[in-house]
This record gives structure tokens, C-alpha cells and sequence, in this order.
């Protein structure tokens, strides 16, 4: 099974900032099948990115992904009180998930 | 509107036996996959398996394999996962949600149900 480590653990900004969260596969994925969830406290996951790059319905623009083969990052341009929470990402290959530990955005 | 809601929480006891459900709506039920995903306090996302109900094609990951039962009823758009003997490592909140139009995206989710295992 591909693992998909996400760094860092932890990222301390402000409002207004640029955030940048990386996941690394320890190989490549799959037509970089790559997504990227978003989870608040004592909320479901909601998708952001898909396909590494394409962002899902709904979905503000300030919030985008990029990355291919082994390396993908999810960058958020300029932080909104909103956007502090658990970020995760998630690989499907050979009919598998697999998930990411989680960065939490504080 | 697509919708997809998931039965209560559960308190159960080790060794009982529980079958939670998540029932889609608003789109073509039996065309898209469901997938189930568990999350234990304080832990991280993990995929259990998806079922596609169009035909009940199965899939699990390795690490839950024998561990459960997905299962669908298309005739009322509704998804299972169960357990046959519960354990106290069971609880978790365990999270339902649609596979959309590219494999790797799972686009609504339900709510959660919370399980609970305890003597």
C-alpha cells in the first residue's frame, strides 16, 4: 500500500497568511489521484481537491493544489478565520484509499 | 440535492453484533460507489472498503478485510457496514460518503455515527 506522509504535523499562522502543506507518497500515485479534505471539530470531512489540482464544487479559489508522481502540496493564499482545521490527504490506486495523518492548522 | 444521511449513534457491549446504514439521495443511487471510513478519537481518517450497489461489488482494504460487512439494498438507496462481534476498539465515528465523478474524490459525506463499545 502506497503511505502518504503529510508534513508538517502542525502549522501556527495568522489570518491573512499563506499556508503550505505538503503529503509525500512513498511511490507514485496513481494518475495523480490525489484529493485534499478539510475537517472541522465535530464535522465530516469535505472534499477540496481532487485530482491533485481540480478543485471540488463550491470550493473558494484562494484554496488550490499542485503536485504530481510522489510530491503534492496544498497551498491556501492568504488564510480566513474559516480555514483553521485538520487537513488531510488521500491516494486511490489499485482499488485502494489510503489517507494521510493530518496537518492541523492552528 | 444530493444527500446522504447515516443511522444514529450506537452503544453497544463487546460482542454484539450492529449493522449501521447510510442511504443516498438526490442522484442515481445504484451508478455511484459508497465508500465507509472510520475515524477513532482523536485519530486520523482511515478507509474501511466501498460497495458499489449497482451489483454489490465489494472491495476492502486489507487492514479491515474479514473484520466487516458492506452491503447495499439499491431498492431503498441504502448502504450497510457491520460487525458480527463487536470489540472495544471498535468505537469510532464511522463516516459514509459518495464516490464522485473522478475515483479518488469522495464529494458528500454523511454525518456520522458515533459507536460505542463498552461493558
Amino acid at each position: 500500500d502506497i503511505v502518504l506522509t503529510q508534513s508538517p504535523g502542525t502549522l501556527s499562522l495568522s489570518p491573512g497568511e499563506r499556508a503550505t502543506l505538503s503529503c509525500r507518497a512513498s511511490r507514485s500515485v496513481s494518475n495523480n489521484y490525489l484529493a485534499w479534505y478539510q475537517q472541522k471539530p465535530g464535522q465530516a470531512p469535505r472534499l477540496l481537491i481532487y485530482g491533485a489540482s481540480s478543485r471540488a464544487t463550491g470550493i473558494p479559489d484562494r484554496f488550490s493544489g499542485s503536485g504530481s508522481g510522489t510530491d503534492f502540496t496544498l497551498t491556501i493564499s492568504r488564510l480566513e478565520p474559516e480555514d483553521f482545521a485538520v487537513y488531510y490527504c488521500q491516494q486511490y490506486g489499485r482499488a485502494l484509499y489510503t489517507f494521510g495523518l493530518g496537518t492541523k492548522l492552528e | 440535492e444530493v444527500q446522504v444521511v447515516q443511522s444514529g449513534a450506537e452503544v453497544k457491549k463487546p460482542g454484539e453484533s450492529l449493522k449501521i446504514s447510510c442511504q443516498g439521495s438526490g442522484y442515481t443511487f445504484s451508478t455511484k460507489w459508497i465508500g465507509w471510513v472510520r475515524q477513532m478519537p482523536g485519530k486520523g481518517l482511515e478507509w474501511m472498503g466501498s460497495i458499489y450497489p449497482g451489483d454489490s461489488e465489494t472491495r476492502y482494504s486489507p487492514s479491515f478485510q474479514g473484520q466487516v460487512t458492506i452491503s447495499a439494498d439499491k431498492s431503498i438507496t441504502t448502504v450497510y457496514l457491520q460487525w458480527s462481534r463487536l470489540k472495544a476498539s471498535d468505537t469510532a465515528i464511522y463516516y459514509c460518503a459518495r464516490r464522485g465523478a473522478s475515483p479518488d474524490a469522495f464529494d458528500f459525506w454523511g454525518q456520522g455515527t458515533v459507536v460505542t463499545v463498552s461493558s
